[in-house]
């Protein structure tokens, strides 16, 4: 079965400054995606960045990056320049991608409340 | 605004009743999935819907059910209420192929009181 764990329940950053939320993750299934998920305290679930397990690139999406080590099963999420509206719960999360399909349920972490200091 | 709609955005019931939530996927979307968030258990899969058949189950009890109908939209059914279930409930839909990612509605906080 698939796991994944986030070890930081919480995680503090200046504003304007990077941080990184670490996500490691456990399959035995070869082909997979990896998400990551921003819920506001407003409590809506917002798609943030993915990375395929095949990717040979790292993802990018504007000032969200993913530090992708299939090796180490780890897929950290980098956030430059913080914003006082990063400040939010963070979810890696993991779909595998059965048959080659590309829908399937993910599954969760615990989250990391991030908080952006002025 | 993920496009994907969810009501009622809250419910309050008593225990031992039954409640609907509804989803509507967004244009397109073929599979629609149901999460349940609580703090104890976190977010976790009830189940999938794909152009209306069940596709996959998760951990969801027996006295919840759900449904996809001809238009795609989807509803979950909570039976016997019992406090426990008081939740938030998210829909998410995707659709086949690229990355496959799933846009969550806003959620419909239950409470059994």
């Amino acid at each position: 079965a698939q796991k994944i764990t986030q070890t930081q329940p919480g995680m503090f950053v200046q504003e304007k400054e990077a941080v990184t939320l670490d996500c490691t993750y456990d399959t035995s299934d070869p082909s997979y995606g990896l998400f990551w998920y921003k819920q506001p305290s407003s409590g809506e679930m917002i798609f943030l960045i993915y990375q395929g397990s095949y990717d040979q690139q790292n993802a990018t999406e504007g000032r969200y990056s993913l530090n992708f080590q299939k090796a180490r099963k780890s897929a950290n999420l980098v956030i430059s320049a913080s914003q006082l509206g990063d400040s939010a719960m963070y979810f890696c999360a993991m779909r595998i991608n059965a048959g080659g399909t590309s829908y399937g349920k993910l599954t969760f972490g615990q989250g990391t409340i991030l908080t952006v200091h002025p | 605004d993920s496009g994907v709609t969810q009501t009622p955005k809250h419910l309050i019931t008593a225990t031992g009743q039954r409640v609907t939530l509804r989803c509507s996927p967004r244009s397109g979307d073929l599979s629609v999935y149901w999460y349940q968030q609580s703090l104890d258990q976190g977010l976790q899969f009830l189940i999938q819907y794909y152009n209306g058949e069940e596709r996959a189950k998760g951990n969801i009890l027996e006295r919840f059910s759900a449904q996809q109908f001809p238009d795609l939209h989807s509803e979950l059914n909570l039976s016997s209420l019992e406090l426990g279930d008081s939740a938030l409930y998210f829909c998410a839909s995707s659709r086949a192929g690229g990355k496959g990612e799933q846009y969550f509605g806003p959620g419909t906080r239950l409470t059994v009181t």
